[in-house]
């Protein structure tokens, strides 16, 4: 199993691009996540999606949107990219109340 | 108080030392408990959940008291693999959103 796959794995954006990070899951999780991770800021959720159909905000959810497209997949847009959006951005998925399993990470530069 | 709070580190220990971390949480209604290790520019990764009764997986041990509402993490005989950030998570039963601690890092040299 492929597990939680994530693409692009790098993206170099200009402000005011928009873009779509898209992620996919092969486990037949109900719930996915966003997250971003800063140095020394640890992992902050951006949005979740507790099952399909159903999307919320997360600590950081400004500058963001998402779309739960099935079971499987979740994807992440930036309309309009700020050089704060510069950061590596997480997908998981989850069968609660077990683990979360993670993707192996998009790292977005905004310039 | 943060949810879950971790001393950030650096933990440096020689080949072969014993370390242990904390990590305390704030909200008693928490029921799952997990230890996750990140390694540099990698995703998290589950290292082992933590239960009641305390857990071992080879050279880790991971111990949960509720009573002070922290749980433990406790690696013997480190090797230089063991070098990483290890990330303490939390959730609440019925939530689907885990908490995580913002990590320790933790460098094994020879």
């Amino acid at each position: 199993n492929a597990g939680v796959t994530q693409t692009p794995k790098f993206q170099v954006l200009k402000t005011g691009q928009s873009m779509t990070l898209q992620c996919a899951q092969d486990m037949n999780h109900n719930s996915m996540y966003w997250y971003r991770q800063d140095p020394g800021m640890g992992l902050r959720l951006i949005y979740y999606s507790a099952s399909e159909g159903t999307t919320d905000k997360g600590e950081v959810p400004n500058g963001y949107n998402v779309s739960r497209l099935n079971k499987r997949e979740f994807s992440l847009r930036l309309e309009s990219a700020a050089p704060s959006q510069t950061s590596v951005y997480f997908c998981a998925s989850r069968q609660d109340p077990e683990t979360q399993y993670f993707g192996p990470g998009t790292r977005l530069l905004v310039l | 108080r943060k949810e879950v709070e971790q001393d950030p580190g650096p933990f440096n220990v020689p080949e072969g030392a014993t370390v242990a971390f904390n990590c305390t949480y704030s909200n008693s209604a928490s029921q799952s408990f997990f230890w996750y290790r990140q390694d540099c520019r990698k995703e998290p990764k589950l290292l082992m959940s933590v239960y009641s009764s305390g857990n071992e997986d080879g050279r880790f041990t991971a111990q949960l008291n509720r009573a002070s509402q922290y749980i433990s993490l406790l690696i013997r005989d480190s090797k230089l693999s063991d070098s990483a950030t290890y990330l303490c998570v939390v959730s609440r039963g019925g939530s689907y959103i885990p908490t995580f601690g913002r990590g320790t890092s933790l460098i094994v040299h020879p």
